[in-house]
């Protein structure tokens, strides 16, 4: 079992470049994170998405966008990256929100904006 | 919204317990979880405790659950260095998200 796959592992952008990251997940979970991970502040939601066609703001949205146009993918999207957004992002999905649920999470993607 | 404090580092020496303290503020989570992450890894679910529960014991891993104080702690019998790495507790309370805690740096001496 593949699990949570993150794509890419690593990545260096300019300031004011943009990218997708992609997350996929082989459990036919209906939700889906994005969560952004910064030394000492934990991990902290930035989009999420309850099932095929949903997208919704988490903590910290601003500055990137979501897409979930197939149940398995969730994107990250960074239309202009800023050296703020340099971090390591973490993409989980779960099965449903409530009982006995658990999140799996991907291996993270570390960027680092210059 | 909720928000999940714990103590940032715990050190100690193989073969002892460590326990690894967690409050949180909203009174209605329904689970609440410890998640390990070892260094370039992702984050994995270690155990949950339903609300309702007061302690739950799993091999080497007890937790215990004060609803009450709203305070959750993981004890580690037996630590061993494998046991290094950053413990996140987190609760959820609806619509699936998860509020984490900043995370307990725990490291083991031999």
């Amino acid at each position: 079992n593949a699990g949570v796959t993150q794509t890419p592992k690593f990545r260096v952008l300019k300031t004011g470049q943009s990218m997708t990251l992609l997350c996929a997940q082989d459990m036919n979970h209906e939700y889906m994170y994005w969560y952004r991970q910064d030394p000492g502040m934990g991990l902290r939601l930035i989009h999420y998405s309850v099932g095929e066609g949903t997208t919704a703001k988490g903590e910290v949205p601003d500055g990137y966008n979501v897409s979930r146009l197939k149940k398995q993918n969730f994107l990250l999207g960074l239309e202009s990256a800023a050296p703020s957004q340099t971090s390591v992002y973490f993409c989980a999905s779960s099965y449903s929100p409530g009982l006995n649920t658990e999140a799996f999470f991907g291996q993270g993607t570390r960027l680092t904006v210059v | 919204g909720e928000d999940v404090e714990q103590s940032l580092f715990l050190s100690v020496r193989e073969g002892d317990s460590s326990v690894i303290n967690c409050t949180y503020t909203d009174s209605s989570s329904t689970y609440l979880y410890w998640y390990k992450q070892e260094p370039g890894a992702g984050l994995q679910l270690l155990t949950y405790i339903f609300s309702n529960m007061d302690m739950k014991q799993d091999q080497r891993l007890t937790v215990l659950l004060n609803k009450k104080d709203k305070h959750l702690s993981l004890r580690i019998a037996d630590t061993q260095t494998g046991d290094s790495a950053i413990y996140f507790c987190a609760s959820n309370t609806n619509a699936g998200k998860s509020t984490f805690g900043d995370g307990t740096t725990l490291t083991v001496k031999p």
